[in-house]
């Protein structure tokens, strides 16, 4: 059983369309995350959501917008793709209980994005 | 904001040399963790350290907390093929649920 899986796994597009990326964890897990990964391996986190609320909206632009139905699922869509936004996009969860604000980080596999 | 500065960026180790890097952060830390990605993969965790000093083994890795919770490392006995790929750590410091990564150690294994 697969813990965090992504659809899909590659992305090829042109600039200017508009995509959407889905995420799916299976853990019970009550935060959710996504990740960009660029070309020099470098993790940023651009926003996390904990019981469908969104907690953490880093600096990214408002052409991507963040959604989840439910504590399961966090997708991502993203409108006017540009060159810069080709990457590899992780899709994480995490339980936040305890002594910590947060947990160990399921990653998912990925979705490379290639914009044309 | 919160940065984690890890260092080095690369490392090629002939097989059965010991490996390490090193985190920084510039401020105090609630928390660390360790993930590593393979080439192609996705980030795995490995583990967490939350005590000031904290020194924790898994087989040939050994990591530590800095006494002050800004700093940490992971080392790396008798380095195998199968340790390649690259190592982050990434640490939170405060009570949001946002983690900082390092840019990461690639390390390479000639056998």
């Amino acid at each position: 059983d697969t813990a965090v899986s992504q659809t899909p796994k590659y992305l090829v597009t042109q600039m200017g369309n508009d995509k959407s990326i889905k995420c799916e964890q299976n853990l019970g897990h009550d935060t959710m995350y996504w990740y960009k990964q660029d070309s020099k391996k470098f993790l940023k986190i651009m926003f996390s959501y904990n019981n469908k609320e969104l907690i953490i909206n880093e600096t990214v632009p408002n052409r991507f917008s963040p959604k989840s139905p439910d504590k399961a699922h966090l997708n991502l869509h993203i409108n006017s793709l540009e060159l810069g936004d080709s990457a590899v996009y992780f899709c994480a969860s995490s339980q936040v209980s305890g002594g910590t604000p947060w947990g160990e980080q399921f990653f998912g596999p990925g979705t490379r994005l290639t914009v044309l | 904001g919160q940065q984690v500065m890890q260092i080095p960026q690369y490392q090629h180790v002939q097989e059965g040399e010991d490996f390490t890097t090193y985190c920084n952060s510039s401020t105090t830390l609630s928390n660390i963790q360790w993930y590593k990605q393979r080439p192609g993969g996705h980030p795995v965790f490995l583990i967490q350290l939350v005590k000031s000093g904290e020194v924790k083994k898994q087989k040939r890795l050994t990591f530590q907390f800095g006494e002050a919770k800004k700093n940490s490392s992971l080392h790396i006995t008798a380095t195998q093929t199968t340790d390649v790929g690259t190592y982050f750590c990434a640490g939170s410091g405060g009570s949001n649920y946002k983690l900082t990564f390092g840019k990461g150690t690639l390390l390479t294994v000639n056998p």
